[in-house]
């Protein structure tokens, strides 16, 4: 498709258990960035990557939280022993280079941890 | 550092009538500014961006922005509301970092 792809759309877990977020951002974009949306609240940084450079990762909340992404391709953003804090939705974006240009959004994953 | 300050929660329009969000950031030189709208069951999409020149812009469905350096504003507003803007609208800003930092968001709400 032609824009960005977040899977799963929903995901509902237990306390302590681990998940897995992935971002397809579109082609060609080399930054990617995820944020985090809690119910009522804004956007919260939580991880940038930009081409082949050192993620900037100064958003994370924990250390359960961690993200990958091969090259200029697919992410993963995993969250380890969830707790009911992470439950909100968890939004990737991706976009060209440079600080003007506009991010586009993927639907998000809604994480709910019971 | 850089940040947003959207000061209203929830706006409240009829149709038809004017709209203006305010947003208000922090940043030491000329930033970036952008407005971004969340429609239910929709991602977010770019309305309209600054970055240098004219300091009012024009977007998309209508909005305009007026960027004013002495007031540290960016407020975004729309000369006659649909039933259809209703949705939830983010101010961001992007200074010396490539990370946008948004604000809390307005609720927009608009009655028949």
């Amino acid at each position: 498709g032609a824009g960005v792809s977040q899977s799963p759309s929903n995901k509902v877990t237990e306390k302590g258990k681990d998940v897995e977020l992935r971002c397809d951002p579109i082609s060609g974009h080399t930054a990617l960035y995820w944020y985090r949306q809690r119910l009522g609240q804004g956007l919260e940084f939580l991880i940038y990557f930009q081409g082949n450079s050192a993620p900037d990762k100064s958003g994370l909340p924990s250390d359960r939280f961690s993200a990958e992404r091969t090259g200029e391709s697919v992410s993963t953003l995993t969250i380890q022993r969830t707790q009911q804090e992470d439950s909100a939705v968890y939004l990737c974006a991706s976009s060209l280079a440079g600080r003007s240009e506009k991010l586009f959004f993927g639907s998000g994953t809604q994480l709910s941890v019971l | 550092a850089q940040s947003v300050t959207q000061p209203d929660i929830h706006i409240t329009v009829s149709e038809g009538a004017s709209l203006e969000l305010r947003c208000n950031y922090s940043y030491g030189a000329t930033p970036y500014l952008f407005w971004y709208v969340q429609s239910p069951g929709q991602g977010l999409q770019l309305l309209l961006k600054y970055f240098s020149g004219d300091t009012l812009v024009q977007g998309i469905k209508g909005f305009e922005a007026e960027f004013k350096r002495s007031q540290s504003s960016f407020n975004l507003r729309k000369p006659s509301v649909h039933w259809s803007d209703a949705a939830e609208y983010f101010c961001a800003v992007a200074g010396g970092s490539y990370i946008p930092t948004f604000g809390r968001g307005t609720s927009l709400i608009v009655h028949p």
